[in-house]
């Protein structure tokens, strides 16, 4: 039972530059999130999603890009990567929405740096 | 605007004595509370949750008090380890569908625990 897993664990683009971010889980959750961190921020909300084929804007989702074709996999899309968007990015995912008792669990991040 | 609000960026605590992390929240739809526990270079990881119909929750040497009408919630350490030493992060979840279900952190508050 590998949990949530993400990769890359760094990643380094040039401004413009698109990529994806993976993460998969093997828990057979239904929802998943991403979040990004920012120093002196907290987490923040990027994009989620209840289930395979459902999926909705949290608080920051300029510049991002999400799909959810299968339980197991929800990638996170840079469209054209700003400097603005260097952060630690984190997936999580629950059973199901966290407000009915369910703790999220979290990845090990991928740290992106845009130039 | 901050919803979630972690006033004391550091706590310095000595070995074996109590460690107290305070939050506020200020969104009266949130009825789940939970605490984060992230060491450097890793994801958060869950420690302790507690519901609005409760106003304490025990799990060892972990122990988080609500307190609904003050919109406050604290966790206590006690007694205090230096393995505790991490960023603790309070989170707090609305079971309704404009809060996208999502879970809202707080800035993080970064214990030291010293020999």
């Amino acid at each position: 039972n590998a949990g949530v897993t993400q990769t890359p664990k760094f990643q380094v683009l040039k401004t413009g530059q698109s990529m994806t971010l993976q993460c998969a889980q093997d828990m057979n959750h239904e929802y998943m999130s991403w979040y990004r961190q920012d120093p002196g921020m907290g987490l923040r909300l990027i994009h989620y999603s209840v289930g395979a084929g459902i999926t909705d804007q949290g608080e920051v989702p300029n510049g991002y890009n999400v799909s959810r074709s299968t339980t197991e996999d929800f990638p996170l899309r840079l469209l054209s990567a700003a400097p603005s968007q260097t952060s630690v990015y984190f997936c999580a995912s629950s059973y199901s929405i966290p407000a009915t008792y369910n703790e999220q669990f979290f990845g090990p991040g991928t740290r992106l740096t845009v130039l | 605007d901050q919803q979630v609000k972690q006033n004391s960026p550091s706590l310095s605590v000595q070995e074996g004595r109590i460690s107290i992390l305070n939050c506020d929240y200020t969104n009266s739809m949130f009825d789940y509370f939970l605490w984060y526990k992230k060491y450097p270079a890793e994801g958060p990881t869950f420690l302790i949750s507690i519901s609005s119909i409760k106003d304490k929750n025990e799990d060892g040497r972990f122990t988080v008090f609500l307190n609904k009408s003050a919109k406050h919630l604290s966790l206590h350490i006690v007694p205090s380890q230096p393995g505790d030493s991490a960023v603790y992060f309070c989170a707090a979840s609305a079971n309704h569908p404009n809060s996208g279900y999502a879970l809202n952190f707080g800035k993080g508050t970064s214990l030291l625990v010293t020999p």
